[in-house]
This record gives structure tokens, C-alpha cells and sequence, in this order.
């Protein structure tokens, strides 16, 4: 149990386009889902905490505007990359936990974006 | 601001050894620490938690210790097998931060057959 997939895994676009990527819970309810960014050979950096019905928590040096999060369902949350750039082009990865501030996070896959 | 090293950040050792992760973190206030594996291109898998109050957690040639008053874990791996080369990952909840996770920056182990 507890499964998280993303899609696209992989998607390349041209610059100025947008993006979204998806993230749901499979098989559980996620009341806190989070986006990450990994830099190749980097660790993931939090860009974002979403709670099902609020408005994403954004974290310090992550724009709002060009990063827009949705979490209108307890299975599902997306992330658009707007007006994507190259210097966009990362790994995105999602996780998503249940009620409780104390509960683990289950990571999905993870999805490439390559902004040409 | 919590704040978590990874040491060494690259390691390459003979199949058949066993070795030592590190990880280090700034703020003890903690409520887990997780090792994760991370295989190219992957997403994350989670290998071991270890609740503020355990001192290790064992599975399989894994053993994962925490000392939470001087900030560290070790994640240690017995009998190295090629198929353990990843980048490991180790991130830690703090008491002070709800469900975030704050990780450090890996560890890219090759095991060489």
C-alpha cells in the first residue's frame, strides 16, 4: 500500500510553454502532498507543502507565479511550471503523506522536464 | 534552520566489503530520521526510518544507527553487492516543521564487481 505515481515521467517542451506534471495517491488519502526539485547529482530541494483545499506553502526563493500548485482532491495534486525556461529543465518529485503531522512520506517516481 | 551533511558525498569500493554512510545533522529536535536509495533517473526508495527515541533499525545488510544529542546517523551496509551502487539519501523530520523533511546532500556508491 501507500503508492504515489507522477505523470508525465518524462516531457520535453519548448520555452515559454507550460507544464503540468501530476502526482495522486494510489491507494490512500493524502492530506499533505510535497514537490521537490533535484538538480542532476544534487539532493531534492522542498519548493512546495500543499494541504488538500488550502493554498500551497511555498518555500523561500520559489516563485508562486511560475511554480502554481493545485491540491483540489485528497488523491490529487499538480504542479504547472508556467512560461517554462530552460533553467527550468529538473527532476521533479512529489510525495504525499495521510493525516498526521508524524506520518511518513511516500515519493513517487519522479517526473523529467526538459525545457529546449 | 535545520541543516544535514552527507559524508562522503562519492564512494567506490570492491564488491564483497562493508561499508559506512554518515550523516549529520545541525538541530537534535527531531522526530525520525530516513535513509532513502535513489537509482539514476529514479525516484526515492525508503529503506529505513528511525524514530527519535530508537537507536538503530536493522533490515536485511542494512543497519541504520541514530545518536540524536550528537546529531548523527550512520547507515551501514555489510557484504557490498554491485547491485547496492545508488546515491543514498538521508533527510530528517524536525519537531519544529510539521511533515517537512530536510535532506541531505547524498551519498553515490559504486560497488565494483
Amino acid at each position: 500500500g501507500a503508492v504515489v505515481s507522477q505523470h508525465p515521467s518524462r516531457v520535453i517542451c519548448k520555452s515559454g510553454t507550460s507544464v503540468k506534471i501530476e502526482c495522486r495517491s494510489l491507494d490512500f488519502q493524502a492530506t499533505t502532498m510535497f514537490w521537490y526539485r533535484q538538480f542532476p547529482k544534487k539532493s531534492l530541494m522542498l519548493m512546495a507543502t500543499s494541504n488538500e483545499g488550502s493554498k500551497a506553502t511555498y518555500e523561500q526563493g520559489v516563485e508562486k507565479d511560475k511554480f502554481l500548485i493545485n491540491h483540489a482532491s485528497l488523491t490529487l495534486s499538480t504542479l504547472t511550471v508556467t512560461s517554462a525556461h530552460p533553467e527550468d529543465s529538473s527532476f521533479y518529485i512529489c510525495s504525499a503523506s495521510r493525516a498526521g503531522s508524524t506520518d511518513t512520506q511516500y515519493f513517487g517516481p519522479g517526473t523529467r522536464l526538459t525545457v529546449l | 534552520k535545520q541543516e544535514v551533511t552527507q559524508i562522503p558525498a562519492a564512494l567506490s569500493v570492491p564488491e564483497g566489503e562493508n561499508l559506512v554512510l554518515n550523516c549529520s545533522f545541525t538541530d537534535s529536535a527531531i522526530y525520525n530520521l530516513q535513509w532513502f536509495r535513489q537509482d539514476p533517473g529514479k525516484g526515492l526508495t525508503s529503506l529505513l526510518l528511525i524514530q527519535s527515541s530508537q537507536r538503530e533499525q536493522t533490515s536485511g545488510r542494512l543497519n541504520a544507527s541514530l545518536d540524536k544529542s550528537s546529531g548523527r546517523s550512520t547507515l551501514y551496509i555489510a557484504a557490498s553487492q554491485p547491485g547496492d551502487s545508488a546515491t543514498y539519501l538521508c533527510a530528517v523530520r524536525g519537531r519544529n516543521a510539521g511533515n517537512m523533511l530536510t535532506f541531505g546532500g547524498g551519498t553515490r556508491l559504486m560497488v565494483k564487481p
